[in-house]
């Protein structure tokens, strides 16, 4: 099925540093998600994206809807350790009704103390 | 407010066997997900409802898997018989229909010997 190009595939980064991930597809999206998941536990909303140019912050996260529809960033500053997990995208493609979310593979990041 | 509970967290059990995974949604929301989470193929949509239909079942392996909805707080994930390729996460997720932003339970691992 399709899925949306996340990259980098893993990061590893000193603490205090930014961090930048993004996910890209070749097909437009209404909307994007960004959501965190630590070992053992299901993935945790962290920022919603419903309008094309929209950027939005989450305290020192910030995610913003690519103009084209097709892509979609995600921005940690001053990492800390507990940022440590797997970050997802997930798009919503506009088909009439369908709530179904398309999922990126995934950005595993590592903070090294 | 309690989340998505899913249980049991933790499933073993030997090929051939049936195997039930439960979800509770969270109170209010109309629309409940389910997905299986496996390192090759990572998060994928299996079925999804609307207020207690389902609605898409294209992502369903195949007949072994059924899925249920009796009634607004509860589903089962049934999977008869258990095959090995099965072991995985299992994620159950819930919505409001108007709003995109999918919440997930812990998961139930799921290891098929």
């Amino acid at each position: 099925g399709q899925q949306l190009n996340q990259s980098p595939q893993s990061m590893f980064i000193q603490e205090g540093e930014d961090v930048s991930m993004n996910c890209t597809s070749s097909s437009i999206f209404n909307t994007w998600l960004w959501y965190k998941q630590d070992p053992g536990e299901g993935p945790v909303l962290l920022i919603a994206l419903y309008k094309a140019g929209e950027l939005t912050s989450n305290g020192r996260l910030t995610a913003q809807f690519g103009i084209t529809r097709k892509d979609s960033f995600l921005n940690i500053s001053a990492s800390i350790p507990s940022d440590v997990g797997i970050y997802f995208c997930a798009g919503q493609k506009p088909q009439g009704g369908s709530e179904k979310l398309v999922f990126g593979k995934g950005t595993k990041l590592t903070v090294n103390p | 407010d309690a989340g998505v509970i899913q249980s049991p967290r933790h499933e073993v059990t030997e090929m051939g066997q049936e195997v039930t995974l439960r979800c509770k949604p969270i109170s209010g929301h109309n629309s409940l997900f389910w997905y299986r989470q496996t390192m090759m193929r990572g998060l994928e949509l299996l079925i999804y409802f609307n207020n207690n239909v389902p609605i898409d079942d294209s992502g369903m392996p195949e007949d072994r898997f059924s899925a249920k909805m009796p009634n607004a707080s509860f589903s089962t994930l049934k999977i008869q018989p258990s095959e090995p390729r099965d072991s995985a996460v299992y994620f159950c997720a819930s919505s409001w229909t108007s709003v995109n932003e999918q919440f997930f339970g812990p998961g139930t691992r799921l290891t098929v010997l």
